[in-house]
């Protein structure tokens, strides 16, 4: 069965400091990957997505970037975090045997000071 | 750019009265998704809908598929207080490799 992780948890930081948040998938190949924002407990915004190792795509202009150095393995990062990055960040995977259904990790809940 | 709008944003019922959130389109879509949220927590799928006119259920849950693909409905009946949390529908446009564009949600409480 497919399993998909993310760390920390819970993540506190103070304004210009750097990000890295890492989402892990187990028992499938080639997902497609993706990170959302979610602000405020309600919607869910769509920041990268990545259909293949090295591919990226980016929906939102901001100071965050997202890499794929493995197959499984997805990767959002920023050099100076602002106050209007905290939110819940939500690693998702999906594939097209299953029709891009999305399956989401436990998220990180990032607070910025 | 492609939008999902749902409404209501916010629906407070009586346990056991019914609930249904709506979901629009800016476009013809390849398929819609519905998740759920509970507080504290994560989206999780529960179904997706793809031909036109199409519906599905899944207990007391109904989704529907419009025929145009623009429009979905999720409706529950008889509500319990385990169905309280956030319902997100997803929609997919053709030839866009897997992105979803999510609706805003509708959080639902139940009053036992």
């Amino acid at each position: 069965s497919q399993t998909i992780h993310q760390w920390p948890a819970t993540l506190v930081q103070p304004v210009g400091s750097p990000l890295s948040l890492e989402c892990t998938v187990e028992g499938t190949s080639n997902p497609n990957l993706y990170w959302y924002r979610q602000a405020a407990g309600r919607g869910l915004q769509l920041l990268f997505y990545s259909v293949g190792i090295g591919q990226i795509s980016s929906e939102v202009p901001q100071n965050l970037s997202a890499s794929r150095p493995q197959d499984r393995q997805f990767i959002l990062s920023s050099k100076k975090l602002l106050l209007s990055d905290s939110g819940f960040y939500l690693c998702a995977w999906g594939a097209v045997d299953r029709g891009y259904e999305q399956y989401f990790g436990p998220g990180t809940r990032l607070t910025v000071t | 750019g492609q939008q999902v709008m749902q409404i209501p944003q916010y629906q407070h019922v009586q346990e056991g009265e019914d609930f249904t959130t709506y979901c629009n389109s800016s476009t013809t879509l390849s398929n819609i998704q519905w998740y759920k949220q509970r507080p504290g927590g994560h989206p999780v799928f529960l179904i997706q809908l793809v031909k036109s006119g199409e519906v599905k259920k899944q207990k007391r849950l109904t989704f529907q598929f419009g025929e145009a693909k623009k429009n979905s409905s999720l409706h529950i009946t008889a509500t319990q207080t385990t169905d309280v949390g956030t319902y997100f529908c997803a929609g997919m446009a053709h030839n866009q490799g897997g992105k979803l564009i999510f609706g805003q949600g509708t959080e639902l409480s139940v009053k036992p």
